[in-house]
């Protein structure tokens, strides 16, 4: 029973246009929400993060929005670049110390 | 520089000998936990520990051991490797227990 979800194993965005990963989960307890990316042969890289309180995050280029009432967790990226080609986790916490992850999506970004 | 190093990279070994991947970080960081990555799985939680001597068990711990003597260091110990254990390895740490962790490299683990 998985408590997370990143329904799409993989995505390819053009150079310049957005990029949008999803991340579903089941269980409301979960109140810290991350984003990590990953590259080959590399442990995976903070990203951006959001708390249960907030429904927006922005850093530069990359905004994580959270819909607590769908439980859905999106990142965007815009615009997409060549070097964002990887691999991305969004990961869940309840404050418990337990972090669970989602399977991935591999982001391509096409130059 | 801040870092988690893992040691070693790659290991292959035989189902039954006993080994142990080493962690470390140096960003003085109470939280510290171990995960496991396979395809399709994405990050599994093994083991973590909140702090020195304090240890709890992740998603899963089965076939797996864990000791926290000091602060930076937080080795992953397989007392009978099998097959299924199998798979990349990571260690990471973190200031709180809830924020954001700092990945190790990876270990690449194949048990025959």
């Amino acid at each position: 029973d998985q408590q997370v979800k990143q329904n799409s194993p993989s995505l390819s965005v053009q150079e310049g246009r957005i990029s949008i990963l999803n991340c579903d989960y089941t269980n409301s307890m979960f109140d810290y929400f991350l984003w990590y990316k990953k590259y080959p042969a590399e442990g995976p890289t903070f990203l951006i993060s959001i708390s249960s309180i907030k429904d927006k995050n922005e850093d530069g280029r990359f905004t994580v929005f959270l819909n607590k009432s769908a439980k859905h967790l999106s990142l965007h990226i815009v615009p997409s670049q060549p070097g964002d080609s990887a691999v991305y986790f969004c990961a869940l916490s309840s404050g418990t110390y337990k972090y669970i992850f989602g399977t991935g999506t591999r982001l391509k970004v096409l130059a | 520089e801040a870092q988690v190093t893992q040691n070693p990279r790659y290991l292959i070994t035989v189902t039954g000998k006993k080994l142990t991947v080493t962690c470390s970080q140096n960003m003085n960081h109470e939280y510290m936990s171990w995960y496991r990555q396979d395809p399709g799985l994405g990050l599994r939680q093994i083991y973590y520990s909140m702090n020195v001597e304090v240890t709890d068990k992740g998603d899963v711990p089965e076939g797996y051991k864990v000791s926290r003597k000091e602060k930076r260091n937080f080795p992953l110990i397989l007392e009978s490797p099998s097959p299924n254990q199998t798979s990349l390895y990571f260690c990471a740490s973190s200031l709180t227990g809830s924020g954001e962790q700092y990945f190790g490299p990876g270990t690449r683990l194949t048990v025959t």
